[in-house]
C-alpha cells in the first residue's frame, strides 16, 4: 500500500518562506503532486514532480528526491491567502486514483 | 474556463434513505473520480471511472455505493441506506487522458447524515 507522512501544522508570517515536507512509502511510483485546500473549498492542483530536483510555478516550487522518498512543497513571499491546507499525494499503484497525505495546515499571520 | 461541477452543495438525509450526488465532470475529460473527506481529515479515494465502467475502487467503496454516467454530461454517486459514518463532504474530480497527477475537483457536496 501507499502511506504519505506531513507535518500537521505550519505557521508563518507574511513574506516569510516556508517549506512543507512530505514522506513517502509507495509499492510503485509514480511522482508526487501537490494540492492546496482552503476551508471549505475543493483541492486544488499546485504541481507535480516525476523526477528528482525543482519544479518553480511562481512563488511555489515543489523539489522530490526519489532516493529518499521525499519531497517538499516551498512557499515564499507568503501571503495571507496562503492560508490553507496542503495535501501530497501519489498514484494509487494500480491505476490513476490519487492517495492523499493527512495535510498541513500552513496559518499565515500578519 | 471548465470547471467540475457539483449538485447539490449540502444534502440533509435521515439515516437509511438512498441519496444520489450529481457531478458535471469537465467535457472533453476521461477519468472521473469520487472522492471524500470526513471533516478535518484527509481526502480519500472511493472510486474511479473511465470508459463507461468502474477502473478502480478503495475499501471504503463496498455494495452500499454505486456510480453511474447516466448520459454523457452527468456522473452520479448513489449510496444507498446512508449511515451515520457517510457524512462528509463528498468531491467529485476528473482529469483528461494522460493527466492523472492533475485532477480537477469539483466543489464538494457535504452529506449531513441525521
Amino acid at each position: 500500500g501507499q502511506s504519505l507522512e506531513q507535518p500537521s501544522e505550519v505557521t508563518a508570517v507574511e513574506g516569510a518562506i516556508v517549506q512543507i515536507n512530505c514522506t513517502y512509502q509507495t509499492s510503485g511510483f509514480y511522482g508526487l503532486s501537490w494540492y492546496q485546500q482552503h476551508d471549505g473549498g475543493a483541492p486544488t492542483f499546485l504541481s507535480y514532480n516525476a523526477l528528482d530536483g525543482l519544479e518553480e510555478t511562481g512563488r511555489f516550487s515543489s523539489f522530490l528526491s526519489r532516493s529518499d522518498s521525499y519531497g517538499y512543497l516551498l512557499l515564499q513571499e507568503l501571503q495571507m491567502k496562503d492560508s490553507a491546507s496542503y495535501f501530497c499525494a501519489v498514484r494509487d499503484q494500480a491505476g490513476t486514483a490519487l492517495i492523499f497525505g493527512k495535510g498541513t495546515t500552513l496559518s499565515v499571520s500578519s | 474556463e471548465p470547471e467540475v461541477t457539483q449538485t447539490p452543495s449540502h444534502q440533509v438525509t435521515q439515516m437509511g434513505q438512498e441519496v444520489i450526488l450529481r457531478c458535471v465532470p469537465i467535457s472533453n475529460h476521461l477519468y472521473f473520480y469520487w472522492y471524500r473527506q470526513i471533516l478535518g481529515q484527509k481526502v480519500e479515494f472511493l472510486v474511479s471511472f473511465y470508459n463507461n465502467e468502474i477502473s478502480e475502487k478503495s475499501e471504503i467503496f463496498d455494495d452500499q455505493f454505486s456510480v453511474e454516467r447516466p448520459d454523457g454530461s452527468n456522473f452520479t454517486l448513489k449510496i444507498r441506506s446512508t449511515k451515520l459514518e457517510d457524512s462528509a463532504m463528498y468531491f467529485c474530480a476528473s482529469n483528461p487522458r494522460d493527466s492523472y497527477n492533475e485532477q480537477f475537483f469539483g466543489p464538494g457536496t457535504r452529506l449531513t447524515v441525521l
